[in-house]
């Protein structure tokens, strides 16, 4: 079965710093990977994904996330934080010879943004 | 920009009380999911439907959850009776045709007293 860590539980940056979130995953072959974000009390709203090809994704809000096969990564990016990036984000792991749809999610870093 | 729409937002029972929650997916969405998010914790699968049929139900505590999606359109999910352990936020998402590309509903807040 397929497994998300988040090694970071909380990380705060000062607003205007580059900021990574680091993502592990385990899971037998190619698999597909999201990440999401999630204001206190609301849903989760998609940043971006990863099916195939081009290992760096573009995503919104200014977000990227490269896959690295060879160390089971995706990490997310951001070159300048802004204070409205507060909020708590998910990496997620797709299982696409398995179970079609289904995703499997990490326990979140909570991001803090420094004025 | 269409939304997957959840009622209540908030709930507050009393243990051994039976509750429930509904979800109204984005119109044309065959997959329908029912996550539960406990504190601290990232979303686990409950329920995953396509159409009107369960697809996944490998984790829902099938003694006292139930899940339906009678028209293969919106959904309930019920729990009874309800245990101070259900305390958690429910969330509904739905996709086109299980192609992962995920809308989330704002979820439901459940506090078990």
């Amino acid at each position: 079965a397929q497994s998300v860590t988040q090694p970071d539980i909380h990380i705060t940056v000062s607003e205007g710093a580059s900021l990574e979130l680091r993502c592990n995953y385990s899971y037998g072959a190619t698999p597909y990977l999201f990440w999401y974000v999630q204001s206190p009390g609301q849903g989760l709203q998609l940043l971006l994904k990863y099916f195939s090809g081009d290992t760096l994704v573009q995503g919104i809000k200014g977000f990227e996330a490269e896959f690295k096969r060879s160390q089971s990564s995706f990490n997310l990016r951001k070159p300048s934080v802004h204070w409205s990036d507060a909020a708590e984000y998910f990496c997620a792991v797709g299982a696409p010879d398995t179970n079609a749809g289904k995703s499997t999610f990490g326990d979140g870093t909570t991001l803090t943004v420094k004025p | 920009e269409a939304e997957v729409a959840q009622s209540p937002r908030y709930k507050i029972t009393e243990k051994s009380q039976a509750v429930a929650f509904w979800c109204d997916p984005i119109s044309g969405h065959a997959t329908l999911y029912w996550y539960r998010q406990i504190l601290g914790q990232g979303p686990e699968l409950l329920v995953q439907f396509q159409d009107e049929s369960v697809v996944d139900d490998s984790q829902l505590p099938k003694d006292r959850f139930s899940a339906e999606r009678l028209k293969g359109v919106d959904s309930t999910l019920k729990i009874q009776p309800a245990e101070l352990g259900d305390s958690a936020m429910y969330l509904c998402a739905s996709s086109l045709d299980g192609d992962y590309g995920y809308t989330f509903g704002s979820g439901t807040r459940l506090t078990v007293v």
